[in-house]
This record gives C-alpha cells, structure tokens and sequence, in this order.
C-alpha cells in the first residue's frame, strides 16, 4: 500500500523556534505538497516542489520555507515560529489521479 | 482567482437519508475534480474523482453530478450511513501538469444513527 509518512502527528513548539516537520512518500511521486488545515478555511497550499531542489510558493507561504533534497522526502520549515501558525499541516504526494496525503501534523506553537 | 466554493459548511443526515454537498468555480483551468473524505485524526482520502466530458460517475453510493456549463459539481451520498460521517472537501486541479489541486473548504457531514 502506498504511504506518505509524516514523522509527527503531534508537536509542541514556542514562539520564536525553528520546527522542521518530515514528509516521506514511497511512491516515487515527482510532486509533493504542503498545506495547512484550518476549520472554516479548508486546505491552503503553502508550498509545493515537481523535481529535487525545486519548489514553487503556494498561496500562503509567508513564514515558511521547503527542502527537497531527495525525491522521497520533503520538508517544511517554520523559520521562527509564531502563534498563527498553530494548525494541521498536511503533506501530500500527487498522481496523476490524485493526491496522498499523509495523517497530518497537529502543531501547537505556544 | 483560482476558487473552488464549497457549501454547506456543516449537514446533518438521518440514516438512511441523501446527503449532497455542492462545489462551484469560476477558473475554467481545471481539468480533473475528485472528492476527498476525511475522518478524524487522519489525512483527507480519495472517494471518488469526475473529468469534465462526463456528467456524472457513480460508484457504490456515492454519485459525482457535474455540470460544465454551470461550472459546478456535487457530491451525493445515496443511503447515508453513520460511518460516512467525516469531513468532505471537493478540488479540481489545475491545468499546469504539476498535478497542483485547489481544495473547497469543507462539509462536515454527520449521520444520526
């Protein structure tokens, strides 16, 4: 069964540190994306990358900033939290049916 | 401005009972528009997915209405059942060929039982 596997599902941070949240994908998908989930705003693209080294801004990526370094994994990065980042971030890998997404990460920045 | 509107925001279903959630959109660069359903604590999965030279796809109880001229498309969940209460977001994707979707912004169905 394909897997997009998010290292944390939960995570605790204070306002001003650096958080790395880990997206892994075994289906060997060109394209993976991150999105953030908040009630009443559905899912908003933050940032997303089709090739190693490349990525592209979504809608919202003021705050945040990507690695892709190998095509399996792909990293988001919260540059110096803050707490309008609380959220459920979603990583997700596309086909050309559709999206993976991983159980998401529930990140409380305190 | 790539929007895909999505209503209503929250349906209560009896068992049994239709539910049908509705999408609109005004960008005509979309090429593909799946369902996807998510239960809580998880990652929203793919139901079902319509192209836009088909009118409506069926499988199981779940039926995809899609009417182009309208820009808009639907969801019905025929025979409502506790277990399909989640959340269920709506996305068409974008003609770019990076596979990029943009999502509505939910329904939360719930069934009584």
């Amino acid at each position: 069964d394909v897997k997009v596997t998010q290292s944390s599902r939960y995570l605790v941070k204070r306002t001003g540190e650096k958080v790395f949240l880990e997206c892994v994908q075994d289906m060997d998908h060109e394209n993976m994306f991150w999105y953030r989930q908040d009630p009443g705003l559905g899912l908003r693209l933050i940032y997303f990358s089709y090739d190693v080294k490349m990525k592209e801004k979504g809608d919202i990526p003021e705050g945040y900033s990507v690695s892709r370094e190998k095509k399996e994994r792909f990293s988001l990065i919260l540059e110096s939290a803050s707490t309008n980042q609380t959220s459920m971030y979603l990583c997700a890998s596309s086909s050309p049916t559709g999206y993976t997404f991983g159980s998401g990460t529930r990140l409380t920045v305190v | 401005q790539q929007q895909v509107k999505q209503s209503p925001q929250s349906l209560i279903v009896q068992k049994g009972g239709i539910s049908i959630i509705n999408c609109a959109y005004e960008n005509t660069a979309f090429d593909y528009f799946p369902w996807y359903q998510q239960f809580p604590g998880k990652g929203p999965a793919l139901l079902i997915a319509i192209r836009p030279d088909v009118s409506e796809k069926k499988e199981g109880r779940f039926t995809i209405s899609f009417n182009k001229s309208a820009k808009q498309f639907s969801l019905h969940i025929m025979d409502s059942q506790p277990g399909d209460s989640a959340t269920y977001f709506c996305a068409a994707r974008v003609l770019s060929g990076t596979y990029k979707y943009i999502f509505g912004t939910g329904t939360r169905l719930k069934v009584l039982a």
